[in-house]
Parts: C-alpha cells; sequence; structure tokens
C-alpha cells in the first residue's frame, strides 16, 4: 500500500467539459501512473511520470494531458471531455530503483453524459 | 496478437479447490511479472511479484515462472469464496522506463 488516494471518487459530466482527476501519494514514491479500465480491454497506460515535471505518453493518451508539480500529487485533465472516455481511471505508484511493485488506488468512476 | 494473453473466464471452483491461473507473454525482455487481485469496484490489490524464473509462494498463493515458456501460473490452494474476484498478470521489462502491461484479467467465482 502506498497510500494512495484519488479525488473525486466519482464524477458525472457533460460532454465538452474540462475535468480534473488528482492522485495524492504519500510514500514518496518516484513513479505515478495513470491507467483506465475497461470492460475487454483491461489496465490500459494513459499516462506516467518518472519525476516532478518528467512525464510521458502511454498508449491512450490522446484527449488526457497531466501534470505534476509535486512529487506526491499527478493530476489528469480531460480538456474537452467526450462520452468514450468515460470509464474507470486509476492511478498508480512504483517507488523506482530496485523496486518495480506498482501500487493502485481505489479509483475514480467518471461518467461523461 | 497482444503481448499479454489471459483467460477471462469466468472460473467457477468450490470451495477448497485448487485454483490455477495463467498468461502468456510474447515479449522475452519482460523480468517482472506480478498477480493482482481486484474485488468488484475496488482498485487492484498486489497479490504476489517475482523476478525471473522461479516459483513464489506466501500462504495459500504461489507464483510460478516459466521463461521459456513465456507462460506464468497463480495457484491459490484451498480456495475461499472470499477469493471471489478478479485476477490480473502484470509484467514489465528491465528498461529503466517502469512499464508495465496488464492481461485482461480472469473472473474468478469459488462456490461455498
Amino acid at each position: 500500500d502506498a497510500g494512495i488516494t484519488q479525488s473525486p471518487r466519482h464524477k458525472v459530466t457533460e460532454t465538452g467539459t474540462p475535468v480534473t482527476l488528482r492522485c495524492h501519494q504519500t510514500e514518496n514514491h518516484r513513479y505515478m501512473y495513470w491507467y483506465r479500465q475497461d470492460p475487454g480491454h483491461g489496465l490500459r497506460l494513459i499516462h506516467y511520470s518518472y519525476g516532478v515535471k518528467d512525464t510521458d505518453k502511454g498508449e491512450v493518451s490522446d484527449g488526457y494531458s497531466v501534470s505534476r508539480s509535486k512529487t506526491e500529487d499527478f493530476l489528469l485533465t480531460l480538456e474537452s471531455a467526450t462520452s468514450s472516455q468515460t470509464s474507470v481511471y486509476f492511478c498508480a505508484t512504483v517507488a523506482g530503483e530496485i523496486s518495480y511493485e506498482q501500487y493502485f488506488g481505489p479509483g475514480t468512476r467518471l461518467t461523461v453524459t | 496478437q497482444k503481448e499479454v494473453e489471459q483467460d477471462p473466464g469466468p472460473l467457477s471452483v468450490p470451495e477448497g479447490a485448487i485454483v490455477s491461473l495463467n498468461c502468456t507473454y510474447s515479449n522475452s525482455a519482460f523480468q517482472y511479472f506480478m498477480w493482482y487481485r481486484q474485488y468488484s469496484r475496488k482498485g487492484p490489490e498486489l497479490l504476489m511479484y517475482t523476478y525471473s524464473s522461479g516459483n513464489k509462494e506466501d500462504g495459500r498463493f504461489t507464483a510460478q515462472v516459466d521463461k521459456s515458456s513465456k507462460y506464468i501460473s497463480l495457484f491459490i490452494r484451498d480456495s475461499q469464496p472470499s477469493d471471489s474476484a478478479t485476477y490480473l498478470c502484470a509484467m514489465s521489462a528491465i528498461s529503466g522506463t517502469y512499464k508495465y502491461i496488464f492481461g485482461t484479467g480472469t473472473r474468478l467465482k469459488v462456490l461455498a
């Protein structure tokens, strides 16, 4: 457990509105990740961060942006939400260096109407 | 072809049975292998973590890695209804990028 919290836990929003999801960790882990989980697709990487202000794209990054201004916080922004972005979003962390163990947050259930 | 293949199930077994969950993969660079348990509407919980080949045991759970066959397994002994969940495999290469590829998960139901 890496002391990961996500906010909000549930959100309903309308198509075209911007949405920001927050991930907060207390273990000072270097690496942070945003995944989405959809039936039949499993967990797919959206973006990840390998340090403060250092981020990179994952396999499903279109329509998403991220920012990491502090070690403990990783923000995921949907600039203009679409119905295809209705999903469950998970944040995860990895300590890095000698540890490859990845820990997940409780998830945010997002519905775009 | 996906890099990681996992039978989605559902797999139904009676209480007390030995459960075998499996994943196959295609990337020979994978060195770290993980199993997660995910209860409905919860985040994945890390169960087992193995580096390279071999076995690892933790209580009722045993993780096996066969790199020559590109095949990993999770065995659950004396299965309990509380083991009913979706089990995800994940793997990573030693690349410095710490990126992980996940299977789609196997749903397990242990019947009392």
